[in-house]
């Protein structure tokens, strides 16, 4: 496998499942990022995780828990979504410090909540 | 709050006209600017980053930075039909260990016409 990768590519999930988005790099990248991206809107960046740690939280709500175990992988786990959380759902890694470095996206997982 | 504002489109031209995309942003302080072109279902692919003001060329693509006037443009020569896509400009937030948060705009629908 190379650069970044997602799975499951679409999920369907009702309002009172729990489920998990993966994510895994193989760039040898140290910095990681979940957006989201919606119909009509622009990319919204989520969560940003540096060397493991969390570094940004942009306002998401509580429903949407992150998990960063190392700087290859990153989780967003998920639970009692609303149906207007329905979206794409994208990965992004980048190397770490500086602002000249370039984020490159994994393919994204297609959620739909009912 | 940072802004990155791009005309939705969509743009049409002609098969083996220039296109020409804009995009305008709010903070004076961003250093760092990429165009990603996004296909309809996929995620975005990163094309061209610049820092400098003036022109960068990769090819059939030339992107056009003026700090001044606070916009970066990007150039399509001899467009084909495959060039036919959403392109996002991103800027970035924020520099230093943080990682590089960019700030999206809704990007350009471009179409190019046989």
């Amino acid at each position: 496998e190379t650069g970044v990768t997602q799975t499951p590519r679409h999920l369907v999930m009702g309002m009172t499942n729990k489920k998990s988005l993966k994510c895994e790099q193989h760039l040898g990248h140290n910095a990681m990022y979940w957006y989201k991206q919606s119909a009509k809107k622009p990319l919204e960046l989520m969560f940003v995780y540096n060397f493991k740690e969390q570094t940004e939280n942009n306002s998401v709500p509580s429903r949407f828990s992150p998990e960063c175990p190392n700087s290859s992988h990153l989780f967003l786990h998920l639970h009692t979504l609303q149906p207007e959380d329905s979206a794409l759902y994208l990965c992004a890694s980048s190397h770490t410090s500086g602002i000249y470095n370039e984020q490159f996206f994994g393919p994204g997982t297609r959620l739909t909540v009912l | 709050q940072k802004e990155v504002e791009q005309n939705s489109g969509p743009l049409s031209v002609p098969e083996g006209a220039i296109a020409s995309l804009n995009c305008t942003y709010s903070d004076r302080g961003s250093q760092s600017f990429f165009w990603y072109r996004q296909y309809s279902g996929k995620s975005p692919e990163l094309i061209m980053s610049i820092y400098s003001n003036g022109d960068k060329e990769d090819g059939r693509f030339t992107a056009q930075l003026n700090k001044a006037s606070q916009y970066v443009s990007l150039l399509i020569r001899d467009s084909q039909p495959s060039d036919s896509a959403t392109y996002l400009c991103a800027v970035n937030g924020d520099g230093g260990n943080a990682g590089n948060m960019l700030t999206f705009g809704g990007g350009t629908r471009l179409m190019v016409k046989p």
